[in-house]
């Protein structure tokens, strides 16, 4: 069971927005600012899309966005565009023993 | 360009023993810890353990402390994973990446994985 929690899948249709949730705890969401979210198409590795909660690294398309609000990070993908379709895995670094923590993953279709 | 090249899939048998690598290009390897990350089969994401590669100093999770053992050799810019004897339920794809520095508190790059099938 993966420490933090993540809606299986989210849909949308070309050029709205959606939101993936990432629920954690006090022990690392709540804790830190440090949240990064990854882009994963199948068959390939993770990719970094956002940092530190709100930033995106260098060639990360603006569409993507994130923010924090106690436990919960978000991150909402605005323009939903068909090469979106992937998993997406929010984590965190932690206070606890295990430093670095995932989530399940959320699948995204563009409907 | 940093990349982390991950040596190929393996198939190997319960109890047998394993080594699996990570050649890290296109930055000081030993200015960011390596961390691997397990992905079994249609699962998340887990964190398994990282190191220095400056000094070899290691942290691991506690889910896999006793099971695996991290190592890096800064003279060929390489990090390793391996287990003395593997089970089946180690069936899985390993990521080596890269932690951000100098914080350490997330991945930024990510090596290309290597699939790692146990099955008598």
């Amino acid at each position: 069971q993966s420490a933090l929690s993540q809606p299986a899948s989210v849909s949308g249709s070309p050029g709205q927005s959606i939101t993936v949730s990432c629920t954690g705890s006090s022990s690392d969401i709540g804790l830190y600012n440090y949240v990064s979210w990854y882009q994963q198409h199948p068959g390939r590795a993770p990719k970094l899309l956002i940092y530190d909660v709100v930033n995106r690294p260098s060639g990360v398309s603006n569409r993507f966005s994130g923010s924090k609000s106690g436990n919960t990070a978000s991150l909402t993908i605005s323009g939903l565009q068909a090469e979106d379709e992937a998993a997406y895995y929010c984590s965190s670094y932690s206070g606890s023993a295990t430093l670095y923590v995932f989530g399940s993953g959320t699948e995204v279709t563009v409907l | 360009e940093v990349q982390l090249v991950q040596s190929g899939a393996e198939v190997k048998k319960p109890g047998e023993s394993l080594r699996i690598s990570c050649k890290a290009s296109g930055y000081d390897f030993t200015n960011n810890w390596i961390t691997w990350v397990r992905q079994m089969p249609g699962k998340g994401l887990e964190w398994v353990a990282r190191i220095d590669p400056s000094d070899s100093y290691t942290n691991y999770s506690p889910s896999f402390r006793g099971r695996v053992t991290i190592s890096a050799d800064k003279s060929i810019s390489t990090a390793h994973l391996q287990w003395s004897s593997l089970k089946a339920s180690d069936t899985a794809l390993y990521y080596c990446a890269r932690l951000s520095w100098p914080s350490k508190v997330r991945i930024d790059s990510w090596g290309q994985g290597t699939l790692v099938t146990v099955s008598s």
